[in-house]
């Protein structure tokens, strides 16, 4: 385990249901970032939370959904996806500094 | 703005040989330059970084990466390959000009043959 725990592990849902993916860290970091990993495509940086407030968000589609309600956790909350958006979705997170990013395992999505 | 390119997808290489996989970067002020790994079904690992200091950085597995500051790489090697070591590699890179975010290259798959 790398301290970084995502949940679930697996998800399949269809077009017109809501779920949420959670990540946790309990490494003192204060900064989180979600990844999306698809097949054949580089990572896509989609949002980053640094002490909680939202600094980025890289023209992502309302449809996905962020919140950090604290420094160690952090969500995304999905509604009408499409099937494109199957994928890895990866939490990582990261101190202050140089000291690169420590991930999570992952969430697969599969959207029907 | 920063960038990181990864020009081999993949990467085979026989049991025992040195492997190298390559990365190359773009970046206006200095980098800080990392490298991950990725096994199946799971999220990123740390393997080394270079912030400053020696160019020939030592990381886990027996993996080192060497700085070359004039032709703008950060090459990943291991003296002598293991099939253990078949998994996706990432290279990273931040610029110290631009903000706190790192940018990941499209990653190369190596291929340890028995």
């Amino acid at each position: 385990e790398t301290g970084v725990t995502q949940t679930p592990r697996h998800l399949v849902m269809g077009m017109t249901n809501k779920k949420s993916l959670k990540c946790e860290q309990h490494l003192g970091h204060n900064a989180m970032y979600w990844y999306k990993q698809s097949a054949k495509k580089p990572l896509e940086l989609m949002f980053v939370y640094s002490l909680e407030e939202r600094v980025e968000n890289n023209s992502v589609p309302s449809r996905f959904s962020p919140e950090c309600p604290n420094s160690s956790h952090l969500f995304l909350h999905l509604h009408t996806l499409q099937p494109e958006d199957s994928a890895l979705y990866l939490c990582a997170s990261s101190p202050t500094g140089n000291y690169g990013y420590t991930f999570g395992s992952g969430t697969r999505l599969t959207v029907v | 703005a920063q960038s990181v390119a990864q020009p081999e997808d993949q990467v085979n290489v026989a049991e025992g040989n040195p492997l190298t996989v390559k990365c190359t970067y773009s970046v206006s002020g200095n980098p800080y330059l990392f490298w991950y790994v990725q096994y199946p079904n799971r999220g990123l690992q740390f393997l080394l970084k270079y912030i400053t200091g020696d160019n020939l950085v030592k990381g886990s597995y027996g993996f080192e990466a060497e700085f070359n500051k004039s032709q703008t790489s950060f090459h990943l090697k291991k003296p002598s390959a293991l099939v253990s070591d078949s998994a996706l590699y990432f290279c990273a890179v931040r610029d110290t000009n631009y903000g706190q975010n790192f940018v990941f290259g499209p990653g190369t798959r190596l291929s340890v043959l028995p």
